[in-house]
């Protein structure tokens, strides 16, 4: 298995910009997570889905964030309008047993907003 | 969510030496998870603990869970260069501490 792929790898745009992160889940996993991580607030859950429906969303921080899962093997996290301080590296993670076994997560794509 | 409380922030041990790195909680642990993260990658599952004082060891890591599933431990024997980076524990995966930045000096 590739394991869990997100595109791209870096994002460089300007504020005022939509931006839309994508992920693509392992095969046969029924949970995908969003999370957000900076040097100062550590790795932050944004929102979680099974079987492509969000179950909690508590983590987006503002209206500006959106997220979906069409299907079982892709997801979005968009950003729109993007703001300086939304710049960070976002993770997709998946699992088959939900949360309490623990994830694999996908390589991250590095957001710099200007 | 919980807050998960690591110690020490950063660690900068030699080649050859052990470490222990420790991760806590005011609240029960229902599963506990430990991470490897390298730059520029995500975090990579080492291990679950569920049962209070299950001891799980992986090569040179040994994690211990505490009997009151409130704390948790991660050591490692012999620490090598390929040991740095930064060590996280998480709780069911829904909120993670901040973590342990270990560095092995050749």
């Amino acid at each position: 298995d590739a394991g869990v792929i997100q595109s791209p790898r870096h994002e460089v745009t300007e504020m005022g910009q939509e931006v839309t992160l994508r992920c693509k889940p392992i095969s046969g996993h029924d949970y995908l997570f969003w999370y957000r991580q900076t040097m100062m607030r550590g790795l932050e859950l944004l929102i979680y889905f099974n079987n492509n429906v969000p179950i909690d969303d508590s983590g987006m921080p503002e209206d500006r964030f959106s997220a979906k899962m069409p299907n079982a093997s892709f997801s979005t996290l968009k950003i729109q309008p993007s703001e300086p301080r939304d710049s960070a590296v976002y993770f997709c993670a998946s699992s088959f047993w939900g949360s309490f076994y623990g994830y694999t997560f996908g390589s991250g794509t590095r957001l710099t907003v200007v | 969510t919980q807050l998960l409380e690591q110690s020490p922030q950063f660690l900068s041990i030699q080649e050859g030496e052990n470490l222990t790195v420790y991760c806590n909680s005011s609240s029960v642990f229902s599963s506990l998870q430990w991470y490897r993260q390298e730059p520029g990658e995500g975090p990579v599952l080492l291990v679950t603990v569920v049962t209070g004082g299950e001891v799980k060891k992986l090569k040179r890591l040994t994690f211990q869970f505490g009997d009151a599933r409130k704390d948790s431990s991660l050591h490692i024997t012999a620490a090598q260069p390929g040991d740095t980076g930064l060590y996280l524990c998480a709780e069911g995966g829904l909120s993670f501490g901040a973590g342990t930045t270990v560095t092995v000096r050749a």
